[in-house]
């Protein structure tokens, strides 16, 4: 039962354009909520968090928007840039709970 | 302040051998997760770690086990490997305090089993 969910595999966007990568949740005890980048052959990188308090957070060119009555979130990288071509993924946990679910990633592509 | 470090990056063993993992979390850190990561299911949660205590597991089987030194330092340890066991594995730290911390992951060591 995969409680985290990123249901675009890929997306690819031109240089400059805006990228939005969403993420859907079935568990409502989650409220804490993560994005993570990852290059091949590399560990996850840590880009952005949200808690379950909030509906928005941003920073820089990276703001994630929270859904709570819809158990959604989504990333969005304004201005996209060919650097930011990496997989995406969206992580979530719980209330008294340390690990993380995550979702099974989303692969950007930024054309230059 | 230095990341968190994984060693060996690289591994090859054959069904029915055993590994250890080796993790140092950043300075400062007392949790560290453990993650296999497969393309077939994504990144998946081992357990967790804190002031040398398990406090959460995932689904995995007894074959998959670990622990956590004084220095904050974690190994795991896989026994009696499957095919199925190759994978990335990931660790990652974070302070420890309050769930939902943000975690910081190392590089990953990336396990073949033939």
């Amino acid at each position: 039962d995969q409680q985290v969910k990123q249901n675009s595999p890929s997306l690819s966007v031109q240089e400059g354009r805006i990228s939005i990568l969403n993420c859907d949740y079935t568990n409502s005890m989650f409220d804490y909520f993560l994005w993570y980048k990852k290059y091949p052959a590399e560990g996850p990188t840590f880009l952005i968090s949200i808690s379950s308090i909030k509906d928005k957070n941003e920073d820089g060119r990276f703001t994630v928007f929270l859904n709570k009555s819809a158990k959604h979130l989504s990333l969005h990288i304004v201005p996209s840039q060919p650097g930011d071509s990496a997989v995406y993924f969206c992580a979530a946990s719980g209330m008294g709970n340390y690990k993380l679910t995550f979702g099974k990633g989303t692969l950007l592509t930024v054309n230059p | 302040k230095a990341g968190v470090t994984q060693t060996p990056r690289y591994l090859i063993k054959t069904r029915g051998q055993q590994v250890t993992l080796s993790c140092s979390p950043i300075s400062g850190h007392r949790s560290v997760s453990w993650y296999q990561q497969t393309p077939g299911q994504g990144l998946q949660f081992l357990f967790e770690y804190f002031s040398e205590t398990q406090r959460n597991k995932g689904n995995f089987p007894g074959r998959f086990s670990g622990r956590q030194f004084s220095n904050s330092r974690s190994e795991m340890n896989v026994s009696t490997l499957e095919l199925g066991d190759s994978a990335l594995y990931l660790c990652a730290s974070s302070l420890g305090g309050s769930p939902g911390e943000t975690q910081y992951f190392g590089p990953g060591t990336r396990l073949l089993v033939l």
